[in-house]
């Protein structure tokens, strides 16, 4: 099974400013990695698939990035709709497997 | 506009089984591959099973392997999930999620809202 690792576990940062957040995974997933926000009491939504491209509605401040087994989801300029928790999924192999997710919370 | 909406969740005693069903709209169900995914709660989330959109492809996370049974029925549009054998360590949101369609094993692109399955006693 491959483990995914996501860091930091809790991210604080003031609105307007850029979050980037780590996820790496224990053996190489390809380009098979995508990225979900989930808002308390929310379902997950899919922010990125294939490393780095957007799911349909997702603005443009969302991007991803990485190869092989380090990825980042970086978020340009914080909004105030974007503090929940994020989470890397890889679907390289089975088992697909999920980080343990990263909580962006307002500084 | 691509709905899921999942049921059948609720309270049961350990040992005790469950039904969920994940009802889709707004899509072309039977063309597409399904998942069922769980979190429990404050915790993270955990794939448990995925289906084929024939139904002839089943996979199993090692947690629920021979417990769980997912099927669906493409006429009814409906996705569901067996659940016998409950532990404690079952309770969990069950979500649906859909594969992109046309691909399996892929990012899961549409989920539903969640059900709720406690086990205790």
């Amino acid at each position: 099974e491959i483990v995914m690792t996501q860091s930091p576990a809790t991210l604080s940062v003031s609105p307007g400013e850029r979050a980037t957040l780590s996820c790496r995974a224990s053996q190489s997933v390809s380009s098979h990695l995508a990225w979900y926000q989930q808002k308390p009491g929310q379902a997950p939504r899919l922010l990125i698939y294939g490393v780095s491209t957007g799911a349909t509605g997702i603005p443009a401040r969302f991007s991803g990035s990485g190869s092989g087994t380090e990825f980042t989801l970086t978020i340009s300029s914080l909004q105030s709709e974007d503090f929940a928790v994020y989470y890397c999924h890889q679907y390289h192999n089975w088992p697909v497997t999920f980080g343990g997710g990263t909580k962006v919370e307002i500084k | 506009e691509v709905q899921l909406v999942e049921s059948g969740g609720g309270l049961v005693q350990p040992g005790g089984s469950l039904r969920l069903s994940c009802t889709g709209s707004g899509f072309t169900f039977s063309s597409y591959e399904m998942n069922w995914v769980r979190q429990a709660p404050g915790k993270g989330l955990e794939w448990v099973s995925f289906i084929s959109s024939s139904g002839d492809s089943i996979y199993y996370s090692d947690s629920v392997k021979g417990r769980f049974t997912i099927s669906r029925d493409n006429a009814k549009n409906s996705l569901y999930l067996q659940m016998n054998s409950l532990r404690a360590g079952d309770t969990a949101v069950y979500y649906c999620a859909t594969d992109p369609p046309g691909q399996g094993g892929e990012y899961f692109q549409h989920w539903g809202q969640g059900s709720l399955v406690i086990v205790s006693s």
